[in-house]
């Protein structure tokens, strides 16, 4: 079926230190990865995203990998701050017939300590 | 703003009624999606159009909701006879290109609450 899995639902880190959320998907089709941030009452803003083609790619402070084998990618955010915190949900993309449909994972909670 | 808009914000309406929720894309964004979201849940797919035709809906969709986008720009989602499940964001995102790995840009959402 269509899922995607994410963990851990709750992250808690000190301002400076880094945070990683991983997420697994069924589909081997799967061929676009987007992450989104969801401040509360607000859109999700897409923040960085990965292809199939690519292993990683790195935004700044944020960096996205992806293992294309082990169906599983991952969201690496680095010297926190405040203001990253969040809901981050990463999403796949699935279907036949090129519609671009995304599945998203539950969601990782982000807390960022000063 | 050129963004994705969405409009209402906020729906409040009794079991029963019927409400329609509209979104425009980005100018010029040829696809359009729809989504439901909970509390504490991701985004749920409802439904995609591409151009004018609406080419996937869940499976999950009963059939008491239906979407339109006639011209290929605006798109409406209706709900006939609301039931307190319906309630949820409901969001709406668009994207541009002919490849299924565009990213998608999200609306503000309208909320739905039933009475």
């Amino acid at each position: 079926g269509e899922n995607v899995e994410q963990h851990p639902s709750t992250l808690s880190v000190q301002e400076g230190d880094s945070a990683v959320i991983k997420c697994t998907y069924s589909d081997s089709a799967s061929n676009y990865f987007p992450w989104y941030k969801q401040e509360l009452g607000k859109r999700p803003q897409l923040i960085i995203d990965i292809r199939s083609n690519v292993g990683e790619k790195k935004d700044q402070r944020i960096a996205v990998t992806l293992n294309k084998t082990a169906k599983h990618f991952s969201l690496h955010i680095t010297e926190t701050q405040p203001e990253d915190s969040a809901v981050y949900f990463c999403a796949a993309s699935f279907g036949s017939g090129n519609t671009g449909k995304l599945i998203f994972g539950q969601g990782t909670t982000l807390q960022v300590k000063p | 703003d050129t963004g994705v808009s969405q409009d209402p914000r906020h729906k409040i309406t009794k079991r029963g009624q019927n409400v329609t929720f509209r979104c425009d894309p980005i100018s010029e964004h040829n696809r359009l999606y729809w989504y439901r979201q909970t509390l504490g849940q991701g985004p749920e797919f409802l439904t995609y159009f591409q151009n004018e035709a609406q080419l996937e809906k869940s499976r999950l969709l009963s059939d008491r909701f239906s979407a339109e986008r006639p011209k290929g720009s605006f798109s409406t989602l209706e709900i006939q006879r609301t039931e307190q499940g319906d309630s949820a964001m409901y969001l709406c995102a668009s994207s541009q290109g002919s490849g299924s790995n565009q990213p998608q840009h999200f609306g503000d959402g309208t909320r739905l609450s039933i009475l």
